[in-house]
């Protein structure tokens, strides 16, 4: 199984600056994935993120607003841009397991937007 | 475009009682299905995968079923302890096999000591 961790765990920000999560992984993966929960929802997808290339989006989701780095196979960012109180949510990383198919997910980032 | 319900929502149960928690899809054609705990404040933990041509995977007091074919899933979970408390995360994955997981809303199981 892949060990993931987030940076940061918690943060409260005010609306209209930007924060930037990373998420760093213990082996190199191909791809990686950034999702979001609202409060009392389940969880949606942002993004994917592969090494080299531009991430790919979601339905609702721009690069704009959430832009994404993948500079190495075991390492990614996502910046949560000119933020409004909507945007307060869980963000989580996930990486899929090659070999079986399985998704690990890293801690997640607490955002509280005033 | 795929959708994955859960219900119930909310359960409450005694400690060691046998459970089910039910899940179901409206694309049959899936890759696999995963199952997550999320304790509060927490991320997911991965609880058990079952590939599409798989029928039912096994860990410890907990099985998950698969019925592809009627798009259901269930979560047997037995001899229950408090320490089961969580919400628990349906998750199918499309067959594409781009990565993407579809959740379900979640059930949320609370084990009464």
């Amino acid at each position: 199984s892949a060990v993931i961790s987030q940076k940061p765990s918690r943060d409260i920000c005010q609306r209209g600056t930007s924060l930037t999560i990373q998420c760093q992984v213990d082996s190199q993966v191909t791809m990686m994935f950034w999702y979001r929960q609202q409060p009392g929802q389940s969880l949606t997808l942002i993004a994917t993120a592969n090494q080299g290339s531009e991430a790919t989006y979601e339905s609702g989701f721009v690069i704009d607003k959430f832009p994404i780095s993948r500079p190495n196979l075991t390492f990614s960012t996502l910046t949560v841009s000119n933020m409004s109180p909507e945007d307060s949510s869980i963000y989580l990383c996930s990486v899929e397991d090659s070999l079986g198919g399985t998704q690990y997910f890293g801690p997640g980032t607490r955002l509280l937007v005033l | 475009k795929q959708e994955v319900t859960q219900i119930p929502a909310a359960l409450s149960v005694p400690e060691g009682e046998n459970l089910v928690l039910n899940c179901s899809f409206t694309d049959s054609a899936i890759y696999n299905l995963q199952w997550f705990r999320q304790d509060p404040g927490k991320g997911l933990t991965s609880l058990l995968l079952i590939q599409s041509s798989q029928r039912e995977q096994t860990s410890g007091r907990l099985n998950a079923s698969l019925d592809k074919s009627s798009g259901r899933s269930t979560l047997y979970i037995a001899a229950s302890q408090p320490g089961d408390s969580a919400t628990y995360l349906c998750a199918v994955h499309g067959s594409s096999n781009t990565g993407k997981l579809i959740f379900g809303q979640g059930t949320t199981l609370q084990v009464k000591p």
